[in-house]
Order: C-alpha cells, then sequence, then structure tokens
C-alpha cells in the first residue's frame, strides 16, 4: 500500500550499531504507530504519535530505542546501541483522518532488522 | 488493560470447507474489534472491524465476524475456504473512545489444503 512507505526494508547490522528506521506515511492521518513483529512475542506496541506529539511510549523496551516524528510525513525509530534480540519486522501504521477514528490501520510493509 | 487471545496459532482446512477462526477479547470499555490479515513479507490489511450497530460484520473476500458480547468473542468464519486465503490472520481490539491503541492476538496461520 503506497499509504506507508518504509525503509530500509531489509537492514543487517552488527551488534552495538545504531539503526535507524523510517517511515513515510502520506498527510492528512492523525495518528502514526510503530510495531514490532516477532515469532515469540507477536505484534508489540513501540508508540504511537497523534498530530506529530508521542502519546504512549510504554511500549519501548528500554532507553535503547526512541522514536520522533518532526513533521506529519516523517518518522524514525532508532536503535541504539543494537542487541541481537532486537531482530524483528519493524511496522509503521497510520490511523484516523481530520479528527475522526477510521478504525482502519495503514500499515507499511515492514522493516526486517536482523542484528548478528 | 485490553488484550485479545486467539486459540490456535495454526489452523488448516480443505478447500471449500468452513473457515473458523477463534478470537476473544478482554476489555473495561466498550470496545471496537478487528480482524486484519497478512500476506508473507506483507504488512497488514484489514478484513473487516466492529465498532458499533450491528453485532454481525461482513469484510472483504466473503469473510464475517460476530461480535458476541456475553461470550466477550469475535470469531472469523468463511463458508467456504479458497486457496488464496492461505495467511496469517490477526485479532485486535481497541477502545471505543478514548486511547487509539490498537491491540493485537498472537496471529492464527491458516493453511488450505487441495
Amino acid at each position: 500500500d503506497a499509504g506507508v512507505i518504509q525503509s530500509p526494508r531489509h537492514e543487517v547490522t552488527e551488534m552495538g550499531q545504531e539503526v535507524t528506521l523510517r517511515c513515510k506515511p502520506i498527510s492528512g492521518h492523525d495518528y502514526l504507530f510503530w510495531y514490532r513483529q516477532t515469532m515469540m512475542r507477536g505484534l508489540e506496541l513501540l508508540i504511537y504519535f497523534n498530530n506529530n506529539v508521542p502519546i504512549d511510549d510504554s511500549g519501548m523496551p528500554e532507553d535503547r530505542f526512541s522514536a520522533k516524528m518532526p513533521n506529519a510525513s516523517f518518522s524514525t525509530l532508532k536503535i541504539q546501541p543494537s542487541e541481537p534480540r532486537d531482530s524483528a519486522v519493524y511496522f509503521c501504521a497510520i490511523d484516523g483522518r481530520q479528527g475522526i477514528r477510521t478504525g482502519e490501520l495503514f500499515f507499511g510493509e515492514g522493516s526486517r532488522l536482523t542484528v548478528l | 488493560a485490553q488484550s485479545v487471545t486467539q486459540l490456535g496459532s495454526h489452523v488448516s482446512v480443505s478447500e471449500g470447507a468452513l473457515v473458523l477462526l477463534r478470537c476473544n477479547y478482554s476489555s473495561s470499555v466498550p470496545p471496537y474489534l478487528f480482524w486484519y490479515v497478512q500476506y508473507p513479507n506483507q504488512g497488514l490489511q484489514l478484513l473487516l472491524k466492529y465498532t458499533t450497530g450491528a453485532t454481525l460484520v461482513k469484510g472483504i473476500n466473503g469473510f464475517e465476524a460476530e461480535f458476541k458480547k456475553s461470550e466477550t468473542s469475535f470469531h472469523l468464519t468463511k463458508p467456504s475456504a479458497h486457496m488464496s486465503d492461505a495467511a496469517e490472520y490477526f485479532c485486535a481490539v481497541s477502545e471505543g473512545s478514548g486511547t487509539y491503541k490498537y491491540i493485537f492476538g498472537t496471529g492464527t496461520r491458516l493453511k488450505v489444503l487441495a
């Protein structure tokens, strides 16, 4: 779905390196979510933003994780330093249009991260 | 706090047979309920949703689900499975008002046998 573009699609890095995942949603949506998907834990909500402001980051696993949304068309999820247990697929998703929730999350295709 | 339980991480059905994927939820407020489908190497797509009103909701590709408050369930069904239905299915819950948090179940992988 062209509504949410994530990059990179695949990243392989070594433990200790910094990783930055990017999300470019189409404009006009009020809410942006970052999820992490693993076989063991399924889909976990990491953080979500409303109008570029972080609302709930209780799902962010540790201080090594940080997320920003400088404007309505761009968000980043950063891991520093990365660890092997961070290996997962990270999804960005959007919802809400002009203050009205649609109940339909539009997902990007995900960024598959492998930390060696 | 909200939670979702999907019974059965793997389900196999024959082509043409009934598909039944089970989902139970927990929510302290009236919930919004959803089913999403994920194909390999893709993000999730909405199949159907319940917000308010009619408790039997129809979605894409012939799927439907019924909200049963007394049973706290939202099971997904399709009368006749097709090979193209093979995918992973996720049930999700969100509060009907207030927070926009969507909590997902652990998923059920559907296999369709020829």
